[in-house]
């Protein structure tokens, strides 16, 4: 693989289940960002991982959780999704090592989920 | 927090000129991006300004004022294929982007 790969393409959820979308990277990049995307409010932070071993909250964490356990993979997990939930999903990498100059984050195809 | 601001909609001819402007208020400040993204598709990077001034880039160029929080992108010679939704996002030191509603950009013939 190149670049950055979600998983799946889309999927249609029942409330309450849990589900948990994919992303991998081959680039080595150290952090590692999921968004979701919803019309007229853009891309929006749910949450970052600087590094593996670490993660962080960004602008809507609610429902969500992540973990790194490794440089190459962030999966997103929703414990018991609802239909507020329904977005596209982009899981993004970068290189924010000192030395790597612009740091322009790289993003996945987008995952579509719908919450029923 | 961040405050992000650029146009809904704008429409153009082929072969014209298109300026997206994008004003922003933010607790900091360590970068302006431009992404460009097809209908169906992820971003993709345009452009970078962290200083004060005009990047070029082939057609595309991007301004950047820190003192008034201000930037703009710029597509010149318009095509068809430039019909596409033009993200501004702005990063603070932590490397984290927080991103504009975006701009749809409609190029007709």
């Amino acid at each position: 693989i190149a670049g950055i790969t979600q998983a799946p393409t889309s999927q249609i959820l029942a409330a309450g289940r849990r589900m948990t979308l994919r992303c991998t990277q081959d680039m080595r990049h150290n952090a590692m960002y999921w968004y979701r995307q919803d019309l007229g409010l853009g891309l929006r932070l749910i949450h970052y991982s600087n590094t593996a071993g670490t993660t962080g909250k960004g602008e809507v964490p609610d429902g969500y959780s992540v973990s790194r356990a490794n440089t190459d993979d962030f999966p997103l997990t929703l414990a018991s999704a609802v239909p507020s939930q329904t977005s596209v999903y982009f899981c993004a990498s970068s290189d924010s090592s000192e030395t790597s100059g612009v740091n322009e984050q790289f993003f996945g195809p987008g995952t579509r989920l719908t919450v029923l | 927090g961040q405050n992000i601001d650029q146009p809904t909609e704008m429409t153009a001819t082929e072969g014209a000129i298109v300026q997206i402007n994008c004003t922003y208020q933010t607790s900091g400040f360590n970068g302006l991006f431009w992404y460009q993204q097809h209908a169906g598709e992820a971003p993709t990077f345009l452009s970078y300004n962290v200083l004060d001034g005009l990047e070029e880039k082939g057609r595309f160029s991007s301004f950047l004022s820190r003192s008034k929080g201000y930037s703009y992108l710029l597509l010149k010679e318009l095509q068809m294929k430039d019909s596409a939704s033009y993200l501004c996002a702005v990063t603070d030191g932590d490397y984290k982007l927080s991103f504009g509603a975006g701009t749809t950009v409609t190029v007709r013939a």
